[in-house]
This record gives structure tokens, C-alpha cells and sequence, in this order.
């Protein structure tokens, strides 16, 4: 069965400064899609970045980028000049054609100024 | 475009009683998502719909379940209610054409069960 491991409870970052959140999974299919979500304390799930598996450069997004590593099975998410607004769960997620998505147990992210 | 709504966004109830969730996915939206949130469980998937029939079902008991009308708003459903239920209750919708679409997500309901 697929997994998805995020290794880290908790991360701290000062403001301005580039924080790396982890996240491993393991899975036997070749075609999927990783993602990362975040939960402000409002509860709303909001999409961060998505990345498809058979593309080879890393997704990027404003301040948001991951380093892919396939073969590792290994989604980083690395967030650059952080924000107060950042603050929030970060849940890394995966899914394949076939199956539902499937979360982390996520990281708590605190900014501070 | 508006985004996907749930409602009610706070429910109270007691042990035995019935709830029922709704949410209204992004128009044109047509799979629609449910997820259980609890701090000791994390984020479950319940089930899935697409097009009024369930296209996928996570490992919950036959307490809970769901369904989805023809314009694609769904309503979960969860019979005789147990503490253990007290939870975030997320929705979330895509185009649902193809499964590993990007899903969006309401802001949840709280349900609280005593």
C-alpha cells in the first residue's frame, strides 16, 4: 500500500529566511502525482504546488519550489523569504490514476518575525 | 469563481443521532471528494463521486456514507454517531476526468459529537 512520511511535527523559520519541509512515500506505480497542501488555522486546505512524476524539472511556484528526487522517492518542499503568513500545516499528499489521495501527518510550520 | 461551500460549518450532536453534510463542488466541478481530520487519525479519505456514482470508498464502517445529485452537490451521511466521530469534514471537488486532478477543498465542518 502506498504511504506518505513526513518526518518533521514541527519546523521553525525566521522571517525572510528559506525553510525545507521533508516528505518521503513509497509506492509501486510509476505514474503519480505529489503534492503539497497547506492549513492555515482557518482549516481551509489550500494548494501549495503539485508535481507529476514523469516530469524530471521541479515544480516552482512564486516562493514555493520542490526538489523531486524519484529514485529517492523523496518531495521536499522548500519555501523561500518566508512570510508570517506561511505559518500554517503543511501536509505533503500523493495519488496515482488508480487510487485516492492519500496525506502525511504533516508539519507545523511556525514563522517568526 | 466561487469556491467549493459547506455547510453547516459547526454541527453539535449527541451519541445516536444522524448527521447529514452537504457540499456544493466549483461549477463544473463533477467529483467530489470526502476526508475525516482527526488529531490522532490525521486525514482519512471517506469516499469519492463522480457523475452520482461512487467512484471510490476509503475504510470507514457502513455508518457513514454518501451520495451526489445531478448537479453534482454531494451529502455525506453518518448514522448512529459515536464520540469517536468528532471531526473536521472536509469536501473536495474536481473536473473528475481524470484521477489525479487537482482537488479543492472547502473549509470543512466541525462536527462535534457529546
Amino acid at each position: 500500500a502506498q504511504t506518505v512520511t513526513q518526518s518533521q511535527p514541527e519546523m521553525s523559520v525566521q522571517e525572510a529566511e528559506t525553510v525545507t519541509l521533508s516528505c518521503t512515500y513509497d509506492t509501486s506505480e510509476s505514474d503519480y502525482y505529489l503534492f503539497w497542501y497547506k492549513q492555515p488555522p482557518s482549516r481551509q486546505m489550500i494548494l501549495v504546488i503539485r508535481q507529476e512524476a514523469y516530469k524530471q524539472q521541479n515544480a516552482t511556484e512564486n516562493r514555493f519550489s520542490v526538489n523531486f528526487q524519484k529514485a529517492a522517492k523523496s518531495f521536499s518542499l522548500k519555501i523561500s523569504d518566508s512570510q508570517l503568513g506561511d505559518a500554517a500545516m503543511y501536509f505533503c499528499a500523493y495519488r496515482s490514476n488508480t487510487d485516492k489521495l492519500i496525506f502525511g501527518t504533516g508539519t507545523r510550520l511556525q514563522v517568526f518575525p | 469563481k466561487a469556491g467549493v461551500t459547506q455547510t453547516p460549518r459547526y454541527l453539535i450532536k449527541t451519541r445516536g443521532q444522524q448527521v447529514t453534510l452537504s457540499c456544493s463542488p466549483i461549477s463544473g466541478h463533477r467529483s467530489v471528494s470526502w476526508y475525516q481530520q482527526t488529531p490522532g487519525q490525521g486525514l482519512q479519505f471517506l469516499f469519492e463521486y463522480f457523475s452520482e456514482t461512487q467512484r471510490n470508498k476509503g475504510n470507514f464502517p457502513g455508518r457513514f456514507s454518501g451520495r451526489q445529485f445531478s448537479n453534482s452537490r454531494s451529502e455525506m451521511n453518518v448514522s448512529t454517531l459515536e464520540l469517536g466521530d468528532s471531526a473536521l469534514y472536509l469536501c473536495a471537488s474536481s473536473f473528475g476526468t481524470s484521477g489525479v486532478e487537482t482537488q479543492y477543498f472547502g473549509p470543512g465542518t466541525r462536527l462535534l459529537v457529546l
